[in-house]
């Protein structure tokens, strides 16, 4: 069936150091991709989404690019802050996309 | 403009009771669903809401049913407790066309963390 497969964590991390979360996923088609983050104490919120295959999302300085080639959609950031410390879920749509699949979520912490 | 709310926050229950959520989605949304976070897992899709109507249901036993109301407020009902319901639960709401569409977003609430004792 449908899956989401992320990168076990925790990821730790020094300020300013370069990030990669990876992300792979299990599709018949080309499903729309996306980057949820959820700080502590709160639900989760989008941090970017990529609709088609080679499509790039951004934000906040973060970005992952939709690879059909390698079904992959890893999230990168150059420089990550101690605010970034959060726990990351790649999710897909599923079916109809009345609902989602998400992967297990990577935590990452950020020391100063 | 308000976003998504929950409650309760937090809340503990024993072994075979009955426990009911409640979510309000966010302003110019009528598409609810429900979501299960265990702790250290990513949310699972319990159902979803529309036109006061069940949609689509995840792989949830019948303990777990829910009610969306004509203001599109919903409520998630957990009958007979077990241990293994303690998590995080989370209502999303979305704009239908995107909700139905799969290529939207979900907004999230901050969740109800329940504990079953």
């Amino acid at each position: 069936g449908d899956s989401v497969t992320q990168m076990e964590g925790p990821v730790t991390l020094s300020e300013e150091a370069f990030l990669t979360i990876n992300c792979t996923y299990t599709a018949t088609g080309y499903p729309s991709l996306f980057w949820y983050v959820q700080y502590p104490g709160e639900g989760l919120q989008l941090l970017l989404k990529a609709t088609k295959a080679d499509d790039k999302g951004s934000n906040k300085g973060f970005e992952a690019t939709y690879r059909k080639e390698t079904t992959s959609f890893h999230l990168e950031k150059g420089s990550v802050q101690v605010s970034d410390s959060a726990v990351y879920f790649c999710a897909r749509p599923e079916g109809q996309g009345f609902s989602f699949i998400f992967g297990k979520g990577t935590r990452l912490l950020v020391k100063p | 403009d308000a976003g998504v709310t929950q409650s309760p926050t937090h809340l503990i229950k024993t072994r075979g009771q009955q426990v009911t959520l409640r979510c309000s989605p966010k302003s110019g949304h009528d598409t609810v669903s429900w979501y299960q976070q265990a702790l250290g897992q990513g949310p699972q899709f319990i159902f979803q809401y529309y036109e006061e109507e069940e949609r689509q249901r995840g792989n949830f036993p019948d303990r777990f049913s829910g009610h969306q109301f004509p203001n599109y407020s919903s409520e998630l009902n957990v009958n007979a407790l077990l241990l293994g319901d303690s998590a995080l639960y989370l209502c999303a709401s979305s704009p239908t066309r995107q909700g139905r569409s799969g290529t939207g977003e979900l907004f999230f609430g901050e969740g109800s963390r329940l504990t079953v004792l």
